[in-house]
């Protein structure tokens, strides 16, 4: 079975501060996604990446960068974070060939992270 | 631009009755179209995903069906339980790397 992991489920971090958010998938996954969910709006794509050190942005991707250093590692990174990030984030990965075979994305069990 | 749209938002039913959750998407050029499964405070879990050249792909008491020309999908739930409580997404790809949701339908089954 496909396992993504986020570092952590809940996270509460201050005005200003740099905060770094982990996802990690042990199925060999080319690709992977950082989504941000709030109440309303679904699942709204900031980042993502096809291969390592690769990186496009997504929708919303003000305000926020990422690294991809290992094929198995994406991060995250709210450069100075503000109240307006507070929300669910969710980490996703997939298989290069999903395009070609339909395969699904895999999701993690997400970070809900409050910006205080 | 790609929008999907899921109505209702939310959705009471009780237990034992057959539903069906709706799911409209503005461009028809879709590559394939997937229903997720959302518990609170937790991921996605994948339920299906129909592909372009297919009508309908069903898992257990899950069938969801694909209608590109009118731009809409259903998911359909036989004989409801309490344990299918939960918000339910859709959601499309056009080919890239991006995926369109929606914001979900959230479902109490009510025992």
């Amino acid at each position: 079975d496909v396992k993504v992991t986020q570092s952590s489920r809940y996270l509460v971090k201050r005005t200003g501060e740099k905060v770094f958010l982990e996802c990690v998938q042990d199925m060999d996954h080319e690709n992977m996604f950082w989504y941000r969910q709030d109440p309303g709006l679904g699942l709204r794509l900031i980042y993502f990446s096809y291969d390592v050190k690769m990186k496009e942005k997504g929708d919303i991707p003000e305000g926020y960068s990422v690294s991809r250093e290992k094929k198995e590692r994406f991060s995250l990174i709210l450069e100075s974070a503000s109240t307006n990030q507070t929300s669910m984030y969710l980490c996703a990965s997939s298989s290069r060939r999903r395009i070609v075979l339909n395969q699904p994305q895999h999701f993690g069990d997400g970070t809900r992270l409050s910006i205080l | 631009k790609q929008e999907v749209t899921q109505i209702p938002a939310a959705l009471s039913v009780p237990e034992g009755e057959n539903l069906v959750l709706n799911c409209s998407f503005t461009d028809s050029a879709i590559y394939n179209l997937q229903w997720f499964r959302q518990d609170p405070g937790k991921g996605l879990t994948s339920l299906l995903l129909i592909q372009s050249s297919q009508r309908e792909q069903t898992s257990g008491r899950l069938n969801a069906s694909l209608d590109k020309s009118s731009g809409r999908s259903t998911l359909y739930i036989a004989a409801s339980q309490p344990g299918d409580s939960a918000t339910y997404l859709c959601a499309s790809n056009t080919g890239g790397f991006k995926t369109i949701f929606g914001a979900g339908t959230r479902l109490f089954v009510k025992a």
